[in-house]
């Protein structure tokens, strides 16, 4: 029940495309919802997070939308780059957690020039 | 003016050492983390601290012992390391509870 299920294991997206990365949760607990954005040789870096209070929050060309009653919530990247090229990870975790980040297994995304 | 830093980068040793990682925080955050991440890339949080207090603890092997000497710094202390603890270690810190955990560099350890 403490799962995150991310799909899919990697991605390869032309530039100017749209790059979506789905995530999948059962603990209905949860409700905290983050996307982390991870450079090869760096650390995870937060990318944009979302509440269930919404169903959408974007932030420049990167969107959160999420579905509470089907507990899934999807990270859509618009006009892809080629610097945006990273390993994504969606993340959940839920009040009186302290804060326990249960991380995806992450998604591996190439953006070719 | 690194916000989580950790010390070191890279840590090479063999079976059966002991080996400790160091992180520290400028952040003023109350709340510390360590995560392991396997060779799959697949990041697990190990530990929790806030203001020097053990929160979260995994099921982590007992070779495993996170110490906090003050807010700023969570350090951890691995011993009689294991080829399986070969992983990349990363630190990170939030202010409060659900807020955003800000992530250090990460320490590839090797056990050979």
């Amino acid at each position: 029940q403490q799962q995150v299920k991310q799909s899919p294991q990697s991605l390869i997206v032309q530039k100017g495309g749209i790059s979506i990365i789905n995530c999948a949760y059962e603990n209905t607990a949860f409700d905290y919802f983050p996307w982390y954005q991870q450079f090869p040789g760096k650390g995870p870096a937060l990318l944009i997070a979302i509440r269930p209070d919404v169903s959408e929050k974007k932030e420049g060309r990167f969107t959160i939308s999420f579905n509470k009653s089907a507990k899934q919530f999807s990270l859509h990247i618009m006009d892809s780059q080629p610097g945006d090229s990273a390993t994504y990870f969606c993340a959940a975790s839920y009040s009186g957690g302290y804060n326990k980040l249960i991380f995806g297994a992450g998604t591996r995304l190439a953006v070719h020039p | 003016d690194t916000a989580v830093s950790q010390t070191p980068k890279y840590l090479v040793t063999q079976m059966g050492n002991d080996k400790s990682i160091k992180c520290e925080q400028n952040l003023g955050h109350d709340t510390m983390y360590w995560y392991k991440q396997d060779s799959k890339k697949f990041l697990k949080i190990m530990f929790s601290y806030n203001n020097k207090e053990l929160i979260i603890n995994e099921t982590v092997p007992n070779r495993f012992s996170p110490k906090s000497p003050d807010k700023a710094h969570l350090n951890l202390h691995i011993n009689s390391l294991e080829l399986g603890d070969s992983a990349v270690y990363f630190c990170a810190s939030s202010q409060q509870t659900q807020d955003t955990q800000y992530f250090g560099p990460g320490t590839r350890l090797t056990v050979l």
